[in-house]
Parts: C-alpha cells; structure tokens; sequence
C-alpha cells in the first residue's frame, strides 16, 4: 500500500490559515487522497479528497501537487474548533474502500 | 440523517473477563468496520464487512476477538478473553460500499463516537 507522510504536530493562531502538508511519493495513479480529522473524544470526520485537480468544499481546500507525490490541506481561517489530529490518506478508488490511518497531524490552535 | 450509533460508550472489565460492544451503521450502508485505536496511535483496521461477508480482518486477533454482521446490518465486536494491551477505543464506521460490483471513488466513511474499554 501506498504510504504518507506528515509531521508530528503544527500551530497556528486562531483565524489564521493553516497548510497541513502530506508527501506520498509513492502513489499510484489511480489512488485518491483523502483527509481525515479527529476531534478530541471523537470519531474521525471526513474532510475533503481529490484526485489530480485542486478541491475545494465548505470545510477545507486540497492542492495537489502536479506530480501528485504531496498534498496540502487548507485550513482558509482557523478555529479553535479545528484543533485535531488530520489524516491523509490514499485510496485506490477500487474495490473496498478501505481507509490506513497513520499518527496524522495534531494541529493546535492559539487563542 | 442518523449517524453511526455505538453502545456501550465506556466499558471497564478485569483482564480475562469477556465483553461485547454492538454498532448500528447508517442506514443503506453496505460496509462496516470496526477499528482500535490505542491511545496517541492512529486508528487501526480490525476488520471489514461487505453486508454480511468479511472484506478483511487480517489484523483481528482471532483468538481472542470475533465479530459478526447479522443480516448485513448491525454488527457486534466481541473480545474474549480481554488482555491489559486491549485497552482502547473502538470505533465502527460505515461507508456506502460496493454497489451492483460499482465502487464509487467519492464514498467516504462516517464513524461512531467509539466505544473506550479499560482493562484492569
């Protein structure tokens, strides 16, 4: 399977935006890039996936690298409520959907 | 629209002592997953289910733990007996899944609130 990765933790103030990048050299050309996030005693939410072309939808944008080997999400205005751990992760788009999670992003927001 | 339901939502048991956690998916939904996510880990696929039918659980501990789907449902993840490493929350989620042998590439997964097992 193809792999991702991201750093530890990031910061940033409230009501800034925030770039999460992920790097997955690895990637097939047929594989989607989802995002995932986790709040605090919660299950992981969807957030955004693509596929080449740059997304965007009320929560988050996805930019994709033209090669598609990284991907960075966007956070247009960060809230305290977006204080999570962020996911990326790839998928086939065949088969089962099936979702690998690594240790993702914990992303703190500064009052 | 109803989300994920989980239950119970906090469990302590004795190591060696058996337990059984129950989800209800999204109505319609044909894949179930249950996960474990130890704590400051991401969460980790236990097993799959297309309807009734297991996709994979090649990282379900099968002596210990067992779950099952009945009429492709709700689905129950049992761990017996339980292990002081298996503390952890598990979490089901559901996804629309494989429809007429058609995956759709903009499903996405929907989980529960989990359910926290500490064992003592």
């Amino acid at each position: 399977d193809a792999k991702t990765t991201q750093p530890n933790s990031m910061e940033s103030n409230e009501e800034e935006p925030v770039h999460l990048p992920c790097n997955h050299s690895t990637i097939s050309g047929t594989d989607y890039i989802h995002w995932y996030r986790q709040l605090p005693s919660q299950g992981p939410e969807y957030v955004i996936h693509g596929l080449t072309s740059n997304v965007n939808n009320r929560m988050a944008s996805l930019a994709i690298a033209e090669d598609r080997k990284s991907s960075t999400l966007i956070l247009h205005r960060a809230t305290l409520r977006d204080a999570a751990v962020y996911y990326c992760i790839l998928d086939s788009g065949a088969g089962s959907y099936q979702l690998t999670f690594g240790k993702g992003t914990k992303l703190s927001v500064i009052p | 629209e109803a989300g994920v339901a989980q239950s119970p939502r906090y469990k302590i048991i004795e190591k060696r002592q058996s337990v059984a956690f129950w989800c209800n998916p999204i109505s319609g939904h044909a894949t179930l997953y249950w996960y474990q996510q130890i704590l400051g880990q991401g969460p980790k696929l236990l097993i799959q289910f297309q309807n009734n039918g297991v996709v994979d659980d090649s990282q379900l501990p099968k002596d210990r733990f067992s779950a099952e789907r009945l009429k492709g449902v709700d689905s129950t993840l049992k761990i017996q007996p339980a292990k002081l490493e298996d503390s952890a929350v598990y979490l089901c989620a559901s996804s629309l899944g494989v429809v007429t042998g058609h995956r759709f590439p903009n499903t996405e997964a929907f989980f529960g609130q989990g359910t926290r097992l500490t064992v003592v």
